[in-house]
């Protein structure tokens, strides 16, 4: 079965703290994605990579970075969070294709205070 | 730039009847296009690509270059149909994938 893994269902945080979204895949995905999913914006694309230590920013970058040290290994970071930045994140992952299909994990939601 | 719209934030139908969720896209190349679904508490899966050209659980669409659109139907809902449904746009530079706005499907009994 295969799996996509994100470390934190809940997180609360102050505005201004530092927050780290870990997620994992199993599947030796090239491909890794952090989308941010809110009502009626739909899902918006944070940040994408396609390697190891590459990326690639996607509709909304600003106020996030990431890191991808390790192939199964995405993580997304928030500098100093913000109130704006309450929302639900989620990880993705897929192989080369171009029409290969998009696992996700169950979401990370964050609510800054 | 590329982007995927989904008109409409809500369909609400009855058990039975036929379903249409919309979907327009802006690419200037070959796109390839999906759906997403969305259950209640359960992760976004995919629920069908463009070139499989296959039905799942009694949905299909249809590709329309000319409309550049990619609209979901099934001729007769389920409650069980009720979930958000997300059109995604799949292109170049790694396999980058966006999404459009969602509909939510509510399908009464």
């Amino acid at each position: 079965d295969v799996k996509v893994t994100q470390s934190s269902r809940y997180l609360v945080k102050r505005t201004g703290e530092k927050v780290f979204l870990e997620c994992v895949q199993d599947m030796d995905h090239e491909n890794m994605f952090w989308y941010r999913q809110d009502p009626g914006l739909g899902l918006r694309l944070i940040y994408f990579s396609y390697d190891v230590k590459m990326k690639e920013k996607g509709d909304i970058p600003e106020g996030y970075s990431v890191s991808r040290e390790k192939k199964e290994r995405f993580s997304l970071i928030l500098e100093s969070a913000s109130t704006n930045q309450t929302s639900m994140y989620l990880c993705a992952s897929r192989g080369t294709s171009l029409t290969g299909e998009l696992f996700f994990g169950e979401g990370s939601r964050l609510t800054v205070l | 730039a590329q982007r995927v719209t989904q008109p409409e934030k809500l369909l609400s139908v009855f058990k039975g009847a036929p379903v249409e969720l919309k979907c327009n896209y802006s690419y200037s190349g070959s796109p390839e296009l999906f759906w997403y679904v969305q259950y209640s508490r359960q992760r976004l899966q995919l629920l069908l690509r463009h070139i499989s050209r296959e039905s799942i659980k009694g949905f299909t669409a249809d590709l329309n270059k000319g409309e550049t659109s990619f609209h979901l139907k099934k001729p007769f809902a389920q409650e069980e149909d009720s979930a958000m449904y997300y059109c995604a746009l799949s292109y170049n530079q790694g396999g980058k994938l966006i999404f459009g706005q969602g509909t939510e499907l509510s399908v009464k009994p």
